[in-house]
């Protein structure tokens, strides 16, 4: 069964600092890999997708097939970054998207 | 440009009352899901559609039922609440089910069931 672990519920960095939100997945073939974000109010949305190899609001994400990882990375966080961010996978065809527990940054003045 | 629209949004029941959370979308997509969040349990897809007509089990079906009658909406039904129900319900729709993994979200309905 496909499982995509965040480690860390609670993440708190400074204004300026480097920030790392950890997700590893079980799936052993080929999987599709996201991040979804929810601002405080808003609701879930995308943030960006593995195969698009895309920046999004200056977060990156690498897929690392060999240590079944997709963590999200930004070199300089921001106030407006706090949220709640979940890891999702699905199996590429497949119509379900399995999700992580999720991780609230906060990032700190 | 609604989106995706939960009515209702907040919901108490007593153990045994049945309820319908109504999933509306204005978007002319094809899929639609029921996920719960639960605390420490991330989202769980209960049922989804991939289209009018069609329903089909995700993750958590058990004490759920569902029913896709017209392509705009998604009825969740629980015939007899139990308190292991009480959740943050969400609704959600994508174009297809292989469109890259985006899902459109409503803003979710929390139940409380006694």
């Amino acid at each position: 069964a496909q499982r995509v672990t965040q480690p860390e519920k609670l993440l708190s960095v400074f204004k300026g600092a480097p920030v790392e939100l950890k997700c590893n997945y079980s799936y052993s073939g080929s999987p599709e890999l996201f991040w979804y974000v929810q601002y405080s109010r808003q609701r879930l949305q995308l943030l960006l997708r593995h195969i698009s190899r895309e920046s999004i609001k200056g977060f990156t994400a690498d897929l690392n097939k060999g240590e079944t990882s997709f963590h999200l990375k930004k070199p300089f966080a921001q106030e407006e970054d706090s949220a709640m961010y979940y890891c999702a996978s699905k199996r590429t065809g497949a119509n379900n998207l399995f999700f992580g527990t999720g991780t609230r940054l906060t990032v700190i003045p | 440009n609604a989106g995706v629209t939960q009515t209702p949004k907040f919901r108490v029941l007593k153990t045994g009352q049945s309820m319908t959370l109504l999933c509306a979308q204005d978007m002319n997509h094809e899929y639609m899901y029921w996920y719960r969040q639960d605390p420490g349990m991330g989202l769980r897809l209960i049922h989804y559609s991939v289209g009018e007509g069609t329903t089909a089990k995700g993750e958590v079906p058990d004490g759920y039922n569902v029913s896709r009658l017209k392509k705009q909406n998604f009825l969740l039904g629980l015939e007899s609440a139990a308190p292991s129900q009480t959740s943050v319900y969400f609704c959600a729709s994508s174009r297809t089910g292989t469109s890259g993994g985006e899902l459109f979200f409503g803003e979710g309905s929390r139940l409380t069931v006694l």
